[in-house]
């Protein structure tokens, strides 16, 4: 088990509702980044945060937005639902490498259902 | 735009056997490529990273080469186990992100 930890663990949420979900990063690692995985797929990168600030971005909309804080922990906000937006929304922490994205360290994942 | 792709249908194998899972890239030539594992309702655990300067590595019975030629990685596990029955995930890496693949699931039959 890696030492990151997600909150809640499952979620049922209405079409256009907002929704906050949490992580706790591993100790000592300084970047959070957020990923999508709808059934069947493999991770999509929401985004990455790296010492409270966002250093990388990808195909999502402005809808989805995060907050890293200064005890690495973070929060991915969406808002104004989309039935599509059902997935398991996975955080993962690592430490920022000068060559790129290091080894992740998954966090179980929050199950996002949205009717 | 870039892809990764892997071998969306599922593999079975027989206990003891080498399981041989194939990851291909187009249109960029990433510095690393990343493999994961990861099981029903769980995040993905971290297995391998190769770097695009290497050929291969290995970790206990796990085996990953990267090929830049043919734009490919393999990725074998040795004498399979059925505890070995997951999802395996390929990933890119850029600077500031991992591109994932779709994965491909193996299940080791006893």
């Amino acid at each position: 088990e890696t030492g990151v930890t997600q909150s809640p663990t499952h979620l049922i949420k209405t079409r256009g509702q907002q929704v906050t979900l949490r992580c706790s990063s591993q100790s000592g690692h300084n970047t959070v980044s957020w990923y999508q995985q709808a059934l069947g797929q493999g991770p999509q990168f929401i985004f990455q945060y790296y010492r409270e600030e966002e250093n990388g971005r990808g195909n999502f909309p402005p809808r989805f937005s995060g907050l890293q804080f200064p005890n690495y922990s973070s929060e991915l906000n969406v808002n104004a639902l989309e039935l599509d937006d059902s997935a398991l929304y996975l955080c993962a922490s690592s430490l920022a490498e000068k060559r790129g994205v290091g080894e992740q360290y998954f966090g179980p994942g929050t199950r996002l259902t949205v009717t | 735009s870039q892809k990764i792709e892997q071998n969306s249908e599922a593999l079975n194998i027989q206990e003891g056997k080498t399981a041989t899972l194939t990851c291909n890239y187009t249109n960029y030539s990433p510095a690393y490529l990343q493999w994961y594992r990861q099981d029903p309702g769980r995040g993905p655990v971290f297995l391998l990273l190769i770097r695009e300067n290497e050929k291969e590595k290995r970790k206990e019975r796990l085996k990953v080469t990267f090929d830049t030629t043919l734009k490919q990685s393999l990725f074998h596990i040795t004498a399979s186990q059925p505890a070995d029955s997951a999802t395996y995930l390929c990933a890119s890496g850029s600077a500031r992100q991992l591109t994932f693949g779709s994965g491909t699931q193996l299940t080791v039959l006893p």
